[in-house]
């Protein structure tokens, strides 16, 4: 069965601290990995997306790591600002019958505290 | 532009009324999404349109009816709901679902009250 987990469910930072949320997939056949920042009552935005052979992708703050070999990803996020207060969303593309078939995880409530 | 944009923003409707969610994208993008998401909880596919056809249909009860107009346009068309439709309904759309590595464009999404 097609599934993504993500630890932790919530965290609380201090502002500025850094900070890593874990993604651990169970998906076949492998398309691709995302990770989503979801603001409360808003529709996710795109942070990175990787494929198999792809081990790191940057976006500004946000860094993404990805194991294919584990199926494990990691987001990491430096110098967090109170506007990163929001859920991370690991999301794992499938391959089906042509279609690409997205795999939610549950996400990490992130809140950060000045 | 890169934006998706969902019409309303906030509906209340009984469950009787029949309304309509609107979804625009001017990205020349062929696929697009309707997803349904409670509270706390990750969006749940419930269609998908692909080349302004309807490719798939997660099984969705016969009271959401989606309709794709044209390549830029999707609508989800509502009628006689229940409460616990109640939720936020996200549109998105992507270059094609067929590729490995398109990505998919979330709108605001539309929250929605069902009375």
């Amino acid at each position: 069965k097609n599934q993504v987990e993500q630890s932790p469910q919530s965290l609380i930072i201090l502002e500025g601290k850094n900070c890593t949320l874990q993604c651990n997939y169970t998906v076949s056949p492998f398309s691709n990995l995302r990770w989503y920042k979801q603001d409360t009552g808003r529709g996710p935005v795109s942070l990175t997306i990787m494929t198999f052979s792809e081990n790191t992708k940057s976006n500004g703050r946000y860094t993404a790591t990805l194991d294919a070999d584990t199926k494990q990803s990691s987001l990491h996020i430096t110098a967090s600002q109170l506007s990163d207060s929001a859920s991370y969303i690991c999301v794992v593309s499938a391959r089906s019958g042509g279609y690409n078939k997205l795999i939610f995880g549950a996400g990490t409530r992130l809140a950060v505290h000045p | 532009d890169t934006e998706v944009t969902q019409t309303p923003k906030h509906l209340v409707m009984g469950m009787t009324n029949k309304k309509s969610l609107k979804c625009e994208q001017h990205m020349g993008h062929r696929a697009m999404y309707w997803y349904k998401q409670k509270a706390k909880k990750p969006p749940e596919l419930m269609f998908v349109y692909s080349y302004e056809k309807l490719s798939i249909n997660e099984s969705v009860p016969s009271r959401f009816s989606p309709e794709c107009p044209n390549s830029s346009l999707l609508n989800l068309h509502l009628h006689a709901l229940q409460p616990e439709d109640s939720a936020l309904y996200l549109c998105a759309s992507s270059h094609g679902p067929r590729t490995g590595s398109y990505e998919q464009y979330f709108g605001p999404g539309t929250r929605l009250t069902v009375t």
